[in-house]
């Protein structure tokens, strides 16, 4: 069975940083890329970043790009994102997320960890 | 980027009902579109990917169409655990959501 676990959440002033890991279980996670998509509450999710099954390749969404650092461990088959220059406006559930294939879509979530970035 | 606009955002029905939920694209996705569905407090669920393509374990009572720009997710008969947000998502380029589709009891 296929298991994302997400965690590093929690509370943060403007301008703090946080580090968040996702532990995947269930799966050869050398084999996927792998992605973090966040939920600001009451909206809809956000796809924000993607990394290569080899780390050879790493995206961003603009809203997050030059903040924010995604990283994986293969031997430790764990996820990362770290996230520096926390705004109000990065309030949000963070789920990591495993694609079907090649292509940005999520067929497995974690359960998601709230990073509230609040003064 | 890619802007995906989701109607209705609320949407009333009943158990039985024909339900159809419509996701427009700013520009051509060509068939690279998924949907989901999100309980309260719970990850989204995928529940159809390359536009018409069912997820393994989603109910046949699910269905997806379009192309390009206008595409369509259609429940053929609501059921009581289908009262939930649904969400389209491009994957064209990078992955785009819509702002979500309440579907809730008349």
């Amino acid at each position: 069975e296929v298991q994302l676990v997400e965690s590093g959440g929690g509370s943060v002033q403007p301008g703090g940083s946080l580090r968040l890991s996702c532990v995947a279980s269930g799966f050869t996670f050398s084999s996927y890329w792998m992605h973090w998509v966040r939920q600001a509450p009451g909206k809809g999710p956000e796809w924000i970043s993607r990394i290569s099954n080899d780390d050879s390749r790493r995206e961003y969404a603009d809203s997050v790009k030059g903040r924010f650092t995604i990283s994986r461990d293969n031997a430790k088959n764990t996820l990362y994102l770290q996230m520096n220059s926390l705004g109000v406006e990065d309030t949000a559930v963070y789920y990591c997320a495993r694609g079907r294939d090649g292509g940005t879509y999520f067929q497995y979530w974690g359960q998601g960890t709230l990073v509230i970035v609040s003064s | 980027d890619i802007q995906m606009t989701q109607s209705p955002s609320t949407l009333s029905a009943s158990v039985g009902d024909r339900v159809t939920i419509t996701c427009r694209a700013s520009q051509s996705v060509n068939i690279w579109l998924a949907w989901y569905q999100q309980k309260p407090g719970k990850a989204p669920k995928l529940l159809i990917y390359k536009t018409s393509s069912l997820e393994s374990g989603v109910p046949s009572r699910f269905s997806g169409s379009g192309s390009g720009t206008e595409f369509t997710l259609t429940i053929s008969s609501l059921q009581p655990d289908d009262f939930a947000t649904y969400y389209c998502q491009q994957y064209i380029s990078q992955g785009t959501f819509g702002q979500g589709t309440k579907v809730d009891v008349k």
